[in-house]
């Protein structure tokens, strides 16, 4: 009965690899949302569609691409990994008010 | 950007104690909400403010919503061990920035039994 879930829970890959997160939400929320958690676990919004459209896009590097196949779904395609991606990534979702709900994230290390 | 100062950084108390933590912005938000985050977990939604002026409880924690629309607050009555973790502020502005939150730093919560 898991809210909003996100795979993998840990992972770790080499600079220059390409890796994807994915996100599910069984909520039945239009909205979903990619944040970054850095180390000092300052929390920053990155993307958010709406309905499968892009609504919110923070200044992010074009080598993160978000991908909505459907409205329960929120992946992010990382291109080329560097060191300093390394952070927690949270799916989070809504539904027609500001109440975010976060999946339990991913935690990247990129070596 | 907007942003949002969250005090204190970490705080250290004893068991029973209550516990009082707030955030102020430069600017005026339409939405204060406040999370708490476990050790290796994602933020989980305490309360939710949507009101100047509202006061809010969800069991022993009340917060409130500024008169200003520039602050909040978060209050937790008589702690226990469980409270541990870290609290984190955040604002809506409402309007263009659609489903955009704005977080605080973060108070990082220590309880001693």
């Amino acid at each position: 009965d898991t809210a909003v879930s996100q795979t993998p829970k840990y992972l770790v890959t080499q600079m220059g690899n390409d890796k994807s997160i994915k996100c599910e939400q069984n909520l039945g929320h239009d909205t979903m949302y990619w944040y970054k958690q850095d180390s000092k676990k300052f929390l920053k919004i990155m993307f958010s569609y709406n309905n499968k459209e892009l609504i919110i896009n923070e200044t992010v590097p074009n080598r993160f691409s978000p991908k909505s196949p459907d409205k329960a779904h929120l992946n992010l395609h990382i291109n080329s990994l560097e060191l300093g991606d390394s952070a927690v990534y949270f799916c989070a979702s809504s539904q027609d008010t500001d109440e975010q709900y976060f999946g339990p994230g991913t935690r990247l290390t990129v070596t | 950007g907007q942003q949002l100062n969250q005090s204190p950084q970490s705080m250290f108390i004893q068991e029973g104690e209550d516990v009082s933590m707030n955030c102020t912005s430069s600017s005026i938000f339409n939405t204060w909400l406040w999370y708490k985050q476990d050790p290796g977990e994602g933020p989980v939604l305490l309360i939710a403010l949507y009101k100047a002026g509202e006061l809010t409880s969800n069991g022993r924690l009340t917060a409130q919503f500024g008169i200003t629309r520039k602050d909040s607050f978060l209050n937790i009555s008589a702690s226990i061990p469980s409270d541990v973790g870290i609290y984190f502020c955040a604002g809506h502005a409402g309007g263009t920035s659609y489903g955009k939150l704005t977080f605080g730093q973060g108070t990082i919560l220590t309880v001693h039994p």
